[in-house]
């Protein structure tokens, strides 16, 4: 069955550094999302993209954090300068496009444990 | 704004216990709503949906009604298993009238089910 997965499975960093963290999606999936999840608190939607570009983020998704799709199968998401409040694990999810406002499934990777130092 | 409220855990249950987890929302509109499941060391998998008021999604032997009046959305099964130790998310994805996939969880709560 396919799934969603998502490179490094834990990520330590120090203050200031950028980090990327990677996701394979669901290969004939167009849509890509990327949620996180702080220590006890809820689950966090960051952004979604298809078509190569942003189609909706959140407040949470500042300068500070990109996304790309640089080949036909990795998803990632940068942070350029992490700080201490962006320890979270973070998810990434993919689906198939929207047709007619029907809600298609979102198939969630196991997620990346981020520690910033 | 859209917000999810789920009981906090853990839940500990023996097996073939009733389980409720009790998931509240507030969303404009008629939002689409959600459980998920998340396995140990695995993504969170959809466990079941429903899109519309008084629709009961079902999947697994585990069941939740869609309440519109009390804004409601609870987890049931009837008889919980070892195997069903697992974090249930509880989820919506507004309902703007635009195009949007993007959902709202709640915190999570752990089920651990003791043989």
């Amino acid at each position: 069955e396919p799934e969603v997965t998502q490179t490094p499975s834990h990520q330590v960093t120090q203050m200031g550094q950028e980090v990327i963290l990677r996701c394979v999606p669901i290969s004939n999936h167009l849509y890509f999302y990327w949620y996180r999840q702080i220590l006890g608190q809820k689950v966090e939607f960051l952004v979604s993209f298809y078509n190569n570009e942003i189609s909706e983020k959140s407040e949470i998704f500042d300068d500070q954090f990109s996304v790309e799709r640089p080949d036909g199968s990795n998803f990632t998401l940068k942070i350029r300068s992490t700080k201490l409040e962006d320890s979270a694990m973070y998810f990434c999810a993919s689906s198939e496009a929207l047709a007619g406002g029907q809600y298609n499934e979102q198939f969630f990777g196991p997620g990346t444990r981020l520690t910033v130092l | 704004g859209n917000s999810v409220t789920q009981m906090e855990g853990p839940v500990t249950l023996s097996e073939e216990a009733f389980l409720t987890i009790n998931c509240t929302y507030t969303a404009t509109g008629y939002p689409s709503l959600f459980w998920y499941v998340q396995y140990p060391g695995e993504g969170l998998q959809l466990l079941l949906k429903a899109t519309k008021a008084d629709d009961k999604g079902s999947n697994k032997g585990f069941e939740a009604t869609y309440r519109k009046e009390t804004t409601s959305f609870h987890l049931e099964k009837g008889s919980v298993q070892v195997s069903d130790s697992a974090v249930y998310f509880c989820a919506l994805r507004p309902n703007y009238g635009g195009a949007t996939n993007k959902l709202i969880f709640g915190t999570g709560t752990l089920l651990a089910v003791q043989p």
